[in-house]
């Protein structure tokens, strides 16, 4: 079955950096886009990026833009997020997402998520 | 950029049928998904494209969508149902995609 696995979470001074990490298991990677998504505590939903199956095609939140790098290791089936400059509001729960295999862009499968605290 | 309007809070009565809508202007006219979030879980898609349903989600759940208004239908509510629901648009103009604030399903 498909298994998103996060890591890397933590508390972090503003102006500091974190990598998350997703370890995807039960579905052939590689021919999937994939997406963070994010939460901060007792809020909505947010897109932060994605990445498409090749690496080829990258979106960034402008919330997020010129700050995060998300990549991707298809041998090693894994999704990563580095963030740099981190602020106060960059604080929430960072989930992985598997988008579906349609153009519309559904969130097909979520990792547990991996909490980002931000705060001095 | 897109607004997408949801209730904060709907309430049913177990057995009867809950209905979430998700507005936005010609919301009929773009592709909609709703994902369900019970308490400390990650959130897990129930209705894809306005009304399919992924395997292994009850029949209970349906979708649909016209006009300005997209609404989830949880038909014989259970106690487990009671979670906040999202619903999610994608359209060219909103890539890749816009969140609804959120509904808080309550089960009396």
């Amino acid at each position: 079955q498909v298994q998103l696995v996060e890591s890397g979470g933590g508390l972090v001074k503003p102006g500091g950096s974190l990598r998350l990490s997703c370890a995807a298991s039960g579905f052939t990677f590689s021919d999937y886009y994939m997406s963070w998504i994010r939460q901060a505590p007792g809020k909505g939903l947010e897109w932060v990026s994605y990445i498409s199956s090749s690496g080829s095609t990258i979106y960034y939140a402008d919330s997020v833009k010129g700050r995060f790098t998300i990549s991707r290791d298809n041998a090693e089936n894994s999704l990563y997020l580095q963030m740099n400059s981190l602020r106060a509001e960059d604080t929430a729960v960072y989930y992985c997402a598997r988008q579906g295999s349609g153009s519309g862009y559904d969130l097909e499968y979520w990792g547990q998520g991996t909490l980002v605290t931000v705060s001095s | 950029s897109y607004v997408l309007t949801q209730p904060p809070s709907v309430s049913v009565a177990p057995g009867k049928t809950a209905r979430i809508t998700c507005g936005g202007n010609n919301i009929g006219g773009k592709s909609v998904h709703w994902y369900q979030q019970k308490p400390g879980q990650a959130p897990v898609l129930v209705i894809y494209y306005d009304s399919d349903r992924p395997s292994g989600i009850p029949e209970r759940f349906s979708g649909s969508n016209s006009g300005n208004t997209a609404t989830l239908t949880i038909s014989r509510v259970e106690a487990g149902d009671e979670a906040d629901y999202f619903c999610q648009v994608y359209d060219i103009s909103d890539h890749p995609g816009v969140f609804g604030g959120g509904t808080k399903l309550t089960v009396l």
